[in-house]
């Protein structure tokens, strides 16, 4: 079975600085993609980040970027320059499941 | 384009009092599902649709009856409703059936509480 191992269940961080979500992953697939989910407390789930397994370039969004290490299988989130607004639940769901499942995730403090 | 679209936003139940939380998507897209959240669990699936007629169970599937008879609409009913089923629900969807290479788009949520 895929799964996924989202190691921190919480994190700080202060506002301005630099901080990396860790996501381990078991897959047994060589083709697939990952995706960093974030929940703010207004509960709307939005798409972060998303990134193909067979590109070797770290995905990057503005502010969110991804450590991509595909023989570790590892998917760490760097979000820079943080910001208030960053607090959140987040998601790293496992990759090539028919039935997409999302663990309990990484909730991350942001102090000003 | 509304996205995905969840009626009620919150809902109060007694034991045994049926009702169907309504999931509605104007992107026509193919996959469908609904996921409960409660505390320390993180999300579950409950049901999800490949397309329109085609339906099948999630991680968490008892006590919910899910039909998908239009491409748009994913209603799930809960028949019988029990104080565990008190929960924050979420609908998603995205475009194809391949849902695990694709961006899931989310309805804001359903409060229920069930007394």
């Amino acid at each position: 079975a895929q799964t996924v191992t989202q190691s921190q269940p919480e994190m700080s961080v202060q506002e301005a600085e630099t901080v990396t979500l860790s996501c381990t992953y078991d897959t047994s697939e060589s083709d697939y993609y990952l995706f960093w989910y974030k929940q703010p407390p207004s509960r709307q789930m939005i798409l972060v980040i998303r990134q193909e397994a067979y590109k070797q370039q770290n995905a990057t969004e503005n502010r969110f970027s991804v450590n991509f290490q595909k023989a570790a299988k590892s998917f760490s989130l760097k979000i820079s320059d943080s910001q208030l607004g960053d607090a959140a639940m987040y998601f790293c769901p496992p990759p090539n499941t028919d039935k997409l499942i999302f663990g309990t995730g990484t909730r991350l403090q942001v102090f000003p | 384009n509304a996205g995905v679209t969840q009626t009620p936003k919150f809902q109060v139940l007694k034991t045994g009092q049926s009702m169907t939380l309504q999931c509605a998507q104007d992107m026509n897209h193919e996959y469908m599902s609904w996921y409960r959240q409660d505390p320390g669990m993180g999300l579950r699936l409950i049901h999800y649709s490949v397309g329109a007629g085609i339906t099948d169970q999630g991680e968490v599937p008892n006590g919910y009856n899910v039909s998908r008879s239009t491409t748009e609409d994913f209603p799930l009913r809960l028949l019988s409703a029990a104080p565990s089923q008190t929960s924050v629900y979420f609908c998603a969807s995205s475009y194809s059936g391949d849902r695990t290479n694709e961006k899931l788009f989310f309805g804001s949520g359903t409060q229920l509480s069930v007394l």
